[in-house]
């Protein structure tokens, strides 16, 4: 498959943990990246290969992988986490990148 | 730290040709460490990567945009550039400029411009 998929929408009850998903074939041969985007902004960049934490971001933000399934996790989420996140990988031929269809996520 | 910029006109007519620019500060478009990429972003929707520009002149595109897209480096500006050409409706997006990191099997967008809005209409 060329796709990466996310479940279109999760809620998270504040201060609780979630689980944010992506499956495809190309995370078997290339970690993900992910993405959080605001309403209105440009995507920022919150985990990075290999499960790694840009400067700034909170460490509640983690992220984890096996097999065909990447996967981000926040820990105690809060009201400033709710956006749209999206995953990407390298194309598992090489040439090209993929991004997933984006997960809403929504703090209750 | 390397900042982008997006910039061009904001609405473009049905068959013509999309031209962006990304300015480029706080390092050089010759450098080699990063892909100097475009992806967009159609209302309501998730994101699409469109290609990137390496080593000045080394590219790479979406097979399904490869047609119809050229990125080109101008090192006299510190700028890369997009041109996307027979657009349609289904080109209106917001376009993002952005670096990919590429390290082995590791790859990574980071950072992003902030940008643009491209709306294709007569």
């Amino acid at each position: 498959s060329s796709e990466l998929t996310q479940d279109p929408a999760v809620s998270v009850a504040l201060g609780q943990t979630v689980r944010i998903t992506c499956q495809g074939d190309s995370l078997r041969s290339y970690y993900a990246s992910w993405y959080q985007q605001k309403a209105g902004q440009a995507p920022i960049l919150v985990i990075y290969p290999k499960n790694n934490r840009p400067s700034g971001i909170p460490d509640r933000f983690s992220g984890s992988s096996s097999g065909n399934t990447a996967s981000l996790t926040i820990t105690g989420a809060q009201a400033e986490d709710e956006a749209d996140y999206y995953c990407s990988s390298r194309y598992n031929n090489g040439n090209h990148w993929l991004f997933g269809g984006g997960t809403k996520l929504t703090v209750l | 730290q390397v900042q982008l910029q997006e910039s061009g006109p904001g609405l473009v007519k049905p068959s013509e040709t999309l031209s962006l620019t990304c300015t480029v500060s706080g390092d050089s478009v010759t450098s080699d460490n990063y892909y100097w990429s475009w992806i967009r972003q159609p209302p309501g929707k998730g994101l699409e990567w469109i290609g990137y520009i390496y080593d000045i002149g080394r590219t790479n595109y979406h097979p399904s945009l490869k047609s119809r897209v050229t990125i080109s480096v101008d090192t006299s500006k510190n700028q890369f550039s997009l041109k996307l050409t027979s657009v349609t409706a289904a080109d209106t997006a917001v376009y993002f400029c952005a670096c990919l990191m590429i390290r082995g099997a590791d790859n990574w967008f980071d950072p992003w411009g902030q940008g643009t809005l491209v709306t294709v209409s007569s």
